[in-house]
């Protein structure tokens, strides 16, 4: 059962555009969303992360929109660089398993930025 | 480095073989994640620890897989008479539990993964 959906599966934006990547969710005792960012042959790593009670968030030229009655969020990346190109995955876990903040994640968009 | 460390990073095994992998979490960190990432897929959890106790195992997790993690330090992940399905990266994670609930919300911190291939 997948629980949280990623679009697209893939995208490819010129550099200097703003690519979009859309993520929802199911489970309302999600409380956490993060968005990983991963190069080939590397593990993901964090690259911004937002709570639901806030609806935008912001690190430089990343930027999460929330909408907690939608069950939605995105990832945009503003002035985008062909060092930006990589899978990004969103996901989303809950402080309430008891210590165990699994990670659940979409199934990831690979973004390819042309220079 | 200081980052999580996995190794191996590549193993090619023939199926019906025993493998073991192992994971070097930051060392203050005392939540350990083992995840399974196939191609084209998110990470999928496997197992956690909280120190050297194991607290969940997923369903993904058959009786041919077992971790491990001894002491609370490093981490090993065994699969045994591996299948051809079980060929996938196997990525560990470590995190230092908050000091109080909701924040900070203790960040997992990848290690590289090590790809597994059953042929």
């Amino acid at each position: 059962q997948q629980q949280v959906k990623q679009s697209p599966q893939s995208l490819i934006v010129q550099k200097g555009g703003i690519p979009i990547i859309n993520c929802a969710y199911e489970n309302t005792a999600f409380d956490y969303f993060p968005w990983y960012q991963q190069f080939p042959g590397k593990g993901p790593a964090l690259l911004i992360a937002i709570r639901p009670d806030v609806s935008e968030k912001k690190e430089g030229r990343f930027t999460i929109s929330f909408n907690k009655s939608a069950k939605q969020f995105s990832l945009h990346i503003m002035d985008s660089q062909p060092g930006d190109s990589a899978t990004y995955f969103c996901a989303a876990t809950s402080q309430s398993n008891f210590g165990n903040e699994k990670l659940t994640f979409g199934t990831g968009t690979r973004l390819t930025i042309i220079p | 480095d200081t980052g999580v460390s996995q190794n191996p990073r590549h193993k090619i095994t023939k199926r019906g073989q025993n493998v073991t992998f192992r994971c070097d979490p930051i060392s203050e960190h005392n939540r350990l994640y083992w995840y399974r990432q196939t191609l084209g897929q998110g990470p999928e959890f496997l197992t956690y620890f909280q120190n050297e106790a194991q607290l969940e195992k997923s369903r993904l997790l058959s009786d041919r897989f077992s971790a491990e993690r001894p002491k609370g330090s490093f981490s090993t992940l065994e699969i045994q008479r591996t299948e051809q399905g079980d060929s996938a990266m196997y990525l560990c994670a470590s995190s230092l539990a908050a000091i109080f609930w909701g924040y900070p919300f203790p960040e997992a911190f990848f290690g590289q993964g090590t790809r597994l291939t059953v042929v």
